[in-house]
């Protein structure tokens, strides 16, 4: 059975950082892309970033770019999102998910999609 | 950006009921490149279809998807009490994917 379960959520205030981690079982991680995907008040599902399965490729949503950075230790089958220079829109919970693609071409893959989530850990961003 | 507009907002059905969910997009989506999560309460979203109409693992063949081009429709055949949840649609055929904000079906 697949599980990942997320940690490092908390209350940050704006301008601040946060690492959030996921820890992944049941599947043989390596062979997966992954990615966060958050869930807002305002702005509802929202894709984040992703990673291939071997590290070498990442992807992020324009709202997020020069400022999150994912990586990935197939090692410990760990997942983790650096979040810097937040903001109070990144308020939200995030969640790590395995993700499909739609196709890949180039080196480079594209249309990601969920088939597995996590239960998410909440970063709330404030003073 | 490709913009995903569910109807209807809230949807109140009995058990055995048939539902209809729709999801409209701005533009054509790509291949039909178009999935289906279903969100309960306190829980994380959960892939249903994908590809607008290939049901994922496990997933009960109560639920169909079908569609293509801008007009895509989520069908759970006879609802069961389980169902009762909010839909959310999602397209990855463009460069920004992006979701649907929702359909809450509702028991009766």
């Amino acid at each position: 059975e697949v599980q990942l379960v997320e940690s490092g959520g908390g209350l940050v205030q704006p301008g601040g950082s946060l690492r959030l981690s996921c820890a992944a079982s049941g599947f043989t991680f390596s062979t997966y892309a992954m990615s966060w995907v958050r869930q807002g008040p305002r702005k509802g599902l929202e894709w984040v970033s992703a990673i291939s399965g071997g590290g070498t490729t990442t992807y992020y949503a324009d709202s997020v770019k020069g400022r999150f950075s994912i990586s990935r230790d197939n090692s410990k089958n760990t997942l983790s999102l650096e979040m810097n220079s937040l903001r109070a829109e990144d308020t939200a919970l995030y969640y790590c998910a395995k993700t499909r693609w739609a196709y890949c071409s180039g080196g480079s893959c594209y249309g990601p999609y969920f088939d597995d989530w996590g239960q998410g850990t909440l970063v709330t961003v404030s003073s | 950006e490709i913009v995903l507009t569910q109807s209807p907002g809230t949807l109140s059905l009995s058990p055995g009921e048939r539902a209809t969910l729709s999801c409209r997009a701005s533009q054509s989506v790509s291949s039909s490149y178009l999935a289906w999560y279903q969100q309960k309460p306190g829980q994380a979203p959960r892939l249903l279809i994908y590809g607008a109409s290939s049901r994922a693992a496990g997933i009960p063949d109560r639920f169909s998807g079908s569609g293509s081009g801008t007009d895509f429709t989520l069908t759970i055949s006879r609802l069961e009490p389980e169902d009762f949840a909010v839909y959310y649609c999602q397209q990855y055929g463009s460069s920004r994917l992006t979701f649907g904000q929702g359909t809450r079906l509702d028991i009766k």
